[in-house]
């Protein structure tokens, strides 16, 4: 299976902040790499997918970079919004394995 | 509007079996693939697995974790989708997820229903 490391695993960050999470694939995976956000108690929601591409109705204030198997979602100028916690998924091969999530919270 | 709800959750004991559904609306479900996604409490995403659409002869991919014990159908008539869960763990205890892939060749899950949570306890 391809392991997906995440980091940090949690951040502080006040609003206006620039936050960059970073992905790591135990092997390449081209651009097929999406990012999720999750609120508490809430569904995860689709934010970034084939590494660059903003799903509609995103902000442009996140965006993604990255290909092979180094990858990193940028949020611009952090809003109340924003405070979640981040996934990143792999959907190369099956298993589609996520990474352990990066909680960004409010400092 | 793409909907996705999932029932069918609840309380069972271990070793015994439930069957979550998933009633789909707002898109041709019959064109899309679709996957199965969980959450054990405080814990990360788990893909659980997926079934492909007609034109792919129906086929499905599990994780490991639960090969030979979860089985995963649709029912196109109905716009729905089961996740069969056999021979359950207390490992299983999750909120699972329903999603769709977006069709794009991309393997991208840009829905998810609100989740249903499969509780496994004596």
């Amino acid at each position: 299976d391809i392991q997906m490391t995440q980091s940090p695993s949690s951040l502080s960050a006040s609003v206006g902040d620039r936050v960059t999470i970073t992905c790591r694939a135990s092997q390449s995976i081209s651009s097929f790499l999406n990012w999720y956000q999750q609120k508490p108690g809430k569904a995860p929601k689709l934010l970034i997918y084939a590494a660059s591409s903003l799903q509609s109705g995103v902000p442009s204030r996140f965006s993604g970079s990255g290909s092979g198997t180094d990858f990193t979602l940028t949020v611009s100028s952090l809003q109340p919004e924003d405070f979640a916690t981040y996934y990143c998924q792999q959907s190369y091969i099956t298993p589609r394995t996520f990474g352990q999530g990066t909680k960004v919270e409010i400092k | 509007e793409v909907q996705l709800v999932e029932s069918g959750g609840g309380l069972v004991q271990p070793g015994g079996s439930l069957r979550l559904s998933c009633a789909a609306s707002g898109f041709t479900f019959s064109d899309h693939y679709m996957d199965w996604v969980r959450q054990a409490p405080g814990k990360g995403l788990e893909w659980v697995g997926r079934i492909r659409n007609k034109a792919n002869s129906y086929t499905t991919e599990y994780a490991a974790s639960v090969q030979d014990r979860f089985t995963i159908s649709r029912d196109d008539s109905k716009n729905s989708l089961y996740l069969q869960m056999n021979s359950l763990k207390s490992e299983d205890t999750a909120v699972y997820y329903c999603t769709r892939d977006r069709g794009s060749g991309w393997y991208v899950l840009d829905y998810w229903g609100q989740g249903s949570l499969v509780s496994v306890s004596s």
